[in-house]
């Protein structure tokens, strides 16, 4: 199947720095990619929608300038989460799909951790 | 807006016998697919089984096969002859179909803890 991988898979930083972790689909081109966030036993939740070339498209209640999305190339989507905080201690997982294909399936990275003092 | 439903918290099943996890959803669209996805410790997504909604043949992936009931919107995963590594999480998930962009997005129940014993 497709891959996708994501990086770091875990990193640590100190309250207000920015940390930013990287999609990367490896062997197809993706136009979207999703960004999950997923608290230690609850199920993932969308936090927004990666388009290439364009705006990423953010959930209800997800904020923008906190969460910074960038998606610049067909095989690439940046999440920065900026002014990092305890309370944005979380695993983050993206996903992606071919475009060209036709069986619904998503691909995911490895997930990061990301761990805020 | 699509929900899935997952009522079943956690799950437990002896090794080599057969379990049922649950899963409802809500859509008005009539072309979608549903896919079970298995979380192990590593936290990994890993896919178990997809289906799509205009197929009326329940799909099957060896040990694993799914009762699709479209009527009732219904979509539970078996598990036969569990082993020790299907101790996971595992999450029932839905996508419309033909869509792009955020309208594509996968949307995930709340997840089903299986634990599998000796």
């Amino acid at each position: 199947g497709a891959v996708v991988s994501q990086h770091p898979s875990w990193v640590i930083c100190k309250s207000g720095t920015s940390v930013k972790i990287e999609c990367r689909s490896l062997d197809f081109q993706a136009t979207t990619m999703f960004w999950y966030r997923q608290f230690p036993k609850q199920s993932l939740m969308l936090m927004a929608t990666s388009n290439e070339g364009s705006k990423a498209t953010y959930e209800q209640g997800v904020e923008k300038d906190k969460f910074l999305i960038n998606h610049a190339s067909l095989t690439l989507s940046t999440l920065t989460v900026t002014s990092a905080h305890p309370e944005d201690s979380s695993f983050y997982i993206c996903s992606a799909s071919p475009w060209t294909t036709n069986t619904g399936e998503l691909f995911f990275g490895e997930g990061s951790r990301l761990t805020v003092l | 807006a699509q929900t899935v439903t997952q009522s079943q918290p956690e799950m437990s099943v002896q090794e080599a016998e057969t379990v049922t996890l649950s899963c409802t959803y809500d859509t008005s669209e009539s072309d979608y697919y549903l896919f079970w996805y298995k979380q192990p410790p590593s936290r990994q997504m890993i896919l178990v089984i997809r289906q799509e909604a205009y197929k009326q043949q329940n799909a099957t992936e060896n040990r694993f096969s799914v009762n699709f009931q479209k009527a009732a919107k219904s979509f539970s995963l078996k598990i036969s002859d569990s082993q020790l590594g299907d101790a996971a999480m595992y999450f029932c998930a839905y996508r419309r179909a033909r869509f792009t962009g955020t309208a594509s997005k996968l949307t995930f129940g709340t997840g089903t803890r299986l634990q599998v014993t000796l």
